[in-house]
């Protein structure tokens, strides 16, 4: 059964800290999605990626949060330094280049002190 | 993408049909209708989707009304699993590879 796998499924970390989360896509899916999710803006799309290559990433906030895609099958979304603000839940979706649906992840719950 | 207004919450008793309605008064002649679901605590869902016809799959069924401003997400014999946020996004694309733009949705509970 496959499945979007995003490490860690929680994290707990003091402000000023960096924070990376981690996800695995469907193997054979081109695109990768980062959403953030909390209870005021709801669900927002940071960035995604097609082909490893960034397309759009202008929901994400430039001087601290940064996503990369080191190869097909991980890519990453780091915070540093880590704020307050920036707890909220962090989902990674991955969409193949034929068919319809995106795939998305358990989400990583991110709570910084 | 064209915006969509759902209503924040409604009820359904289990075992009847939730209807889940969905305006999209704006919608372009090439924009289909997808509907998600986020059960608490989980990533998005697919549900499905449509251009113009109504369609149906193992989950639910859209209906989509002639001049397709609004559309409905039958669920036809609701279970307390189908308690979740639904959201019905309006997009140009019907590739999964294009991003989705998530409204505020719309609350379902399922009472037992």
């Amino acid at each position: 059964d496959a499945r979007v796998t995003q490490t860690p499924r929680h994290k707990v970390t003091e402000m000023g800290q960096e924070v990376t989360m981690r996800c695995q896509p469907i193997l054979g899916h081109n695109t990768v999605f980062w959403y953030r999710q909390t209870m005021m803006q709801g669900l927002e799309l940071l960035a995604y990626f097609r082909n490893r290559a960034p397309l759009d990433d202008s929901g994400m906030p430039k001087d601290r949060f940064s996503a990369e895609m080191p190869d097909a099958t991980l890519a990453t979304l780091k915070i540093q330094p880590s704020e307050p603000r920036d707890s909220a839940v962090y989902f990674c979706a991955s969409g193949p280049p034929h068919g319809t649906e995106a795939f998305f992840g358990q989400g990583t719950r991110l709570t910084v002190v | 993408d064209a915006k969509t207004t759902q209503p924040p919450s409604m009820d359904c008793a289990e075992g009847r049909a939730a209807n889940l309605p969905c305006n999209h008064s704006t919608i372009s002649g090439n924009e289909y209708v997808y509907w998600y679901r986020q059960i608490h605590s989980q990533g998005p869902q697919y549900i499905i989707h449509g251009l113009k016809n109504n369609e149906t799959n193992e989950m639910a069924s859209l209906i989509i009304t002639e001049d397709r401003k609004s559309s409905t997400l039958i669920l036809p014999h609701a279970t307390l699993r189908d308690t979740a946020v639904y959201y019905c996004i309006v997009r140009i694309s019907n590739f999964g590879n294009e991003k989705l733009t998530f409204g505020t949705g719309t609350r379902l509970t399922i009472i037992p």
